[in-house]
């Protein structure tokens, strides 16, 4: 079943805003991984996160791998338009191999 | 640079009729990955291969077969298609731990 729990499941925000969402897990992971989808497409890598307490950042996003390893969160500062979209986290789950396990997502829109 | 191409992108199909979807990655990646997408479900892992000659189940594996002949192609099937399976279809393809490349989907209803 879903390992991952993913939220908030949907926002609505206004153009300028900041936004914030996170994923959290009862397992270890060894690597949590964000991307984002546009309609009609696959998802697309947005930022990876392989060490435990990491914090990287793309431009007006910035993640965090959390201290535990059990959580991460993804914040947008300053939303725009094409900002809209789904946005995943996935991971892969200490001595599980490769595969990646996905949260169930949240979906942005962005009110200009 | 094609990346990872799925074929078709678009089916419809009846009740009970078979198919086959191909993946197609030209990145020489060994782990491929065959991911259902739901509304308000996530991606949820159907089969996997590490591997050429390799397959293993993932979450969902009921009424799907997989095979990986060739390095380069994971090819889905669906041997009797029920209407459960309407869905958006995702192959990916990755080269060991870490960044999953996508195709753009594959939408497969069933009547």
């Amino acid at each position: 079943g879903q390992q991952l729990n993913q939220s908030p499941q949907s926002m609505f925000i206004q153009e300028g805003e900041d936004v914030s969402m996170n994923c959290t897990s009862s397992s270890i992971f060894n690597t949590w991984l964000w991307y984002k989808q546009d309609p009609g497409e696959g998802p697309v890598l947005l930022i990876a996160l392989y060490k435990a307490g990491e914090l990287t950042s793309n431009g007006r996003l910035t993640a965090q791998f959390g201290i535990t390893r059990k959580d991460s969160f993804l914040n947008i500062s300053a939303s725009i338009p094409s900002d809209v979209g789904i946005y995943f986290c996935a991971g892969n789950i200490y001595n599980q191999g490769g595969k990646l396990i996905f949260g169930q997502g949240t979906e942005l829109s962005v009110k200009p | 640079n094609a990346g990872v191409t799925q074929t078709p992108k678009f089916r419809v199909l009846k009740t009970g009729q078979s198919m086959t979807l191909l993946c197609a990655q030209d990145m020489n990646h060994e782990y491929m990955y065959w991911y259902r997408q739901d509304p308000g479900m996530g991606l949820r892992l159907i089969h996997y291969s590490v591997g050429e000659g390799t397959t293993a189940k993932g979450e969902v594996p009921d009424g799907y077969n997989v095979s990986r002949l060739k390095k380069q192609n994971f090819l889905l099937g669906l041997e009797s298609a029920a209407p459960s399976q309407t869905s958006v279809y995702f192959c990916a393809s990755q080269l060991a731990f870490g960044e999953l490349f996508f195709g753009e989907g594959s939408r497969l209803t069933v009547l």
